[in-house]
């Protein structure tokens, strides 16, 4: 069974610009989630995806999207890059809408400079 | 390997030795809540998890406690051992909810 992978690992931005962050669900799931992690802070919420839809949102401004395709992998886009997005990106997947058992990849590591 | 967090509490624990982690939570509205363990590196792991209508629930060197009354949770960890260092959070959801909340986190440091 393949786990949950996300890339890149790390990346470097500039302020004002766009980023594309990308998570492969773990085999059977098709739902996938996207939380912000600030360094020393649990992790937030941004939305989810089930079977290609937004199912839900969390505080995050617009210039917080994402898609999600019918291999049920899942972007992360981010305009207008702020400071304050500098963070570890994390996806999850499961296995329908429930976040009982979600499975949280690596992450990406955001740096906005 | 990557810091989760560097301004987290911190509990500092002899190897063998229980440890005890506390968590609190504010909605209680909250029916399911689960452990999670990171480690430097790495998304949070699953660890237990217990529901509402639960006081206690017990796995493997782990148990959690649930105190609904003053909206407390607690993992303890049993003979903690090197690979136990991480940071745990406890994470809560909503009934017919689909997404995690989670708390603030507390760092693991286990001495040998």
């Amino acid at each position: 069974e393949t786990g949950v992978t996300q890339s890149p690992t790390h990346l470097i931005k500039t302020r004002g610009q766009q980023v594309t962050l990308r998570c492969s669900s773990q085999s059977g799931h098709n739902t996938v989630s996207w939380y912000q992690q600030a360094l020393g802070q649990g992790p937030q919420f941004i939305f989810q995806y089930y079977r290609e839809e937004e199912n839900g949102r969390g505080n995050f401004p617009p210039r917080f999207s994402g898609l999600q395709f019918p291999n049920y992998s899942s972007e992360l886009n981010v305009n207008a890059l702020e400071l304050d997005d500098s963070a570890l990106y994390l996806c999850a997947s499961s296995m329908g809408q429930d976040p009982y058992e979600q499975y949280f990849g690596p992450g990406t590591r955001l740096t906005v400079t | 390997g990557e810091s989760v967090g560097l301004h987290l509490p911190t509990l500092s624990v002899q190897e063998g030795d229980n440890s005890i982690i506390n968590c609190a939570y504010s909605n209680s509205a909250s029916d399911y809540f689960i452990w999670y363990k990171q480690e430097s590196g790495k998304g949070p792991q699953f660890i237990i998890d217990i529901r509402s209508n639960m006081d206690k629930r017990q796995g493997q060197r782990v148990t959690v406690l649930l105190n609904k009354t003053v909206k407390h949770l607690s993992l303890q960890i049993a003979a903690t051992q090197p690979g136990d260092s991480a940071v745990y959070f406890c994470a809560e959801i909503k009934a017919a909810g689909n997404k995690l909340t989670f708390g603030g986190g507390t760092r693991v440091l286990v001495k040998p």
